[in-house]
């Protein structure tokens, strides 16, 4: 199975702040790769779909880029309903495996 | 609106059984795969399971595969995780998500203990 795996598991940023994540392929899955967001209590939200394309109703601060095994999801401008956990996911391999997740804190 | 309701969940045995649905409502179902995907307490979340629109194509993680069993039901809008042999590394609560993971159910628990 591809594995997936992301850094930090988690950082501490300010409101305003360019935040970037990181996620890795144990080998290349070109441009099939997911981010999503997760609040406590909540099922996961579709942020970003083939490494760069931003889900629609998904505010422009993220993006999405990368390709083979390496990825990045960035956001610009970090805002309180930001602060949330994100995962990555190749959807290479129909084992669609996740990253562990990446929870982003405030400082 | 697309919807996603999962239920079925509840409390098990080690050993035991529980069939889990997913009620889709919003577009076509027949012509999209579907996903399971699972969250244990305080963990991330892990893909469990997948099926083509017409059942030819199945996937399992090795942590399920020999135990859990995916099927759909195309006229009742509506896909299936049945669990059998239950363990205590089961507990958590199940997702379903439509094809391409843009549409999520609300997640039902599955906690299996003594």
């Amino acid at each position: 199975d591809i594995q997936m795996t992301q850094s930090p598991s988690s950082l501490s940023a300010s409101v305003g702040d360019r935040v970037t994540i990181t996620c890795r392929a144990s080998q290349s899955v070109s441009t099939n790769l997911n981010w999503f967001q997760q609040k406590p209590g909540k099922a996961p939200k579709l942020l970003i779909y083939a490494a760069s394309s931003l889900q629609s109703g998904v505010p422009s601060r993220f993006s999405g880029s990368g390709s083979g095994t390496d990825f990045t999801l960035t956001i610009s401008s970090l805002q309180p309903e930001d602060f949330a956990t994100y995962y990555c996911q190749q959807t290479y391999s129909p084992f669609r495996t996740f990253g562990q997740g990446t929870k982003v804190e405030i400082k | 609106e697309v919807q996603l309701v999962e239920s079925g969940g509840g409390l098990v045995k080690p050993g035991g059984s529980l069939r889990l649905s997913c009620a889709a409502s919003g577009f076509t179902f027949s012509s999209y795969a579907m996903n399971w995907v699972r969250q244990a307490p305080g963990k991330g979340l892990e893909w469990v399971s997948s099926i083509s629109s017409t059942s030819t194509y199945i996937y399992y993680a090795d942590s399920v595969k020999g135990r859990f069993t995916v099927s759909r039901d195309n006229a009742k809008d509506s896909v299936y995780l049945q669990m059998n042999s239950l363990r205590a590394e089961d507990t958590a609560v199940y997702y379903c998500a439509t094809s391409v993971f843009g549409y999520w159910g609300q997640g039902t628990l599955v906690t299996v203990s003594s």
